[in-house]
């Protein structure tokens, strides 16, 4: 079982849809979660961290669930310009002479159309 | 303020020959990565620095894979000598100091394309 899992997708998204997926981890005691977005042939950026309560940025909220051990990601009123992959990061904690793991999944595609 | 840059873009070389990928992160940035990107994959850690000391190489293959941050700020990664499935993007990531317990921000380089015939 890999460490970090992602649907791959694509999820097909009508514009001004809402769209939500999840990102499974295996290991109990990861620390730090985020969302990258990704887009063709680009280097990943930051979405967003994920916290413990939960987390909106205007049309994307961020959950995170440690019982069932996985973070979501939810877009509301899809655009056009939301089509991209979706990368989750889940790093390990640390001790005090090492960091922990850091992961990345390996993503989600969303594809808004028309 | 500057992004994070990475040299060069794009790569060709054959099989066996070596290469060397140059990073040089956002200033002030303590933590610097470097990931494998394959067709379809997420980024793969290969090595993680902390000023100028590795703090995770456990993903690198050290038979083939070498890389340094001389005085804590660019950073080199060479493979040698190089195998077809190491075509890939050669992702450069800086981050403020990670801390114990948590992970910081990353930002990244364009990435440079590398194709091993």
């Amino acid at each position: 079982r890999k460490e970090v899992e992602q649907d791959p997708g694509p999820f097909n998204v009508p514009e001004g849809a809402t769209v939500a997926f999840n990102c499974t981890y295996s290991n109990s005691a990861s620390q730090s979660f985020f969302w990258y977005r990704q887009d063709c042939r680009k280097e990943p950026k930051l979405l967003m961290s994920v916290y413990s309560s939960g987390n909106e940025d205007g049309r994307f909220t961020a959950q995170l669930n440690r019982a069932s051990q996985y973070i979501s990601l939810l877009i509301r009123d899809s655009k056009l310009s939301d089509s991209a992959t979706y990368l989750c990061v889940v790093a390990g904690r640390g001790t005090t002479d090492s960091w922990g793991k850091l992961q990345f999944g390996a993503g989600t595609q969303v594809v808004v159309t028309p | 303020e500057a992004g994070v840059a990475q040299s060069p873009r794009y790569k060709i070389i054959e099989k066996r020959q070596s290469v060397a990928f140059w990073c040089n992160p956002i200033s002030g940035h303590a933590t610097l990565y470097w990931y494998q990107q394959i067709l379809g994959q997420g980024p793969k850690l290969l090595i993680q620095f902390q000023n100028n000391g590795v703090v995770d190489d456990s993903q690198l293959p050290k038979d083939r894979f070498s890389a340094e941050r001389l005085k804590g700020v660019d950073s080199t990664l060479k493979i040698q000598p190089a195998k077809l499935e190491d075509s890939a993007v050669y992702l450069c990531a800086s981050s403020l100091e990670r801390v114990s317990g948590g992970a910081r921000e990353q930002y990244f380089g364009p990435g440079t394309r590398l194709t091993v015939t």
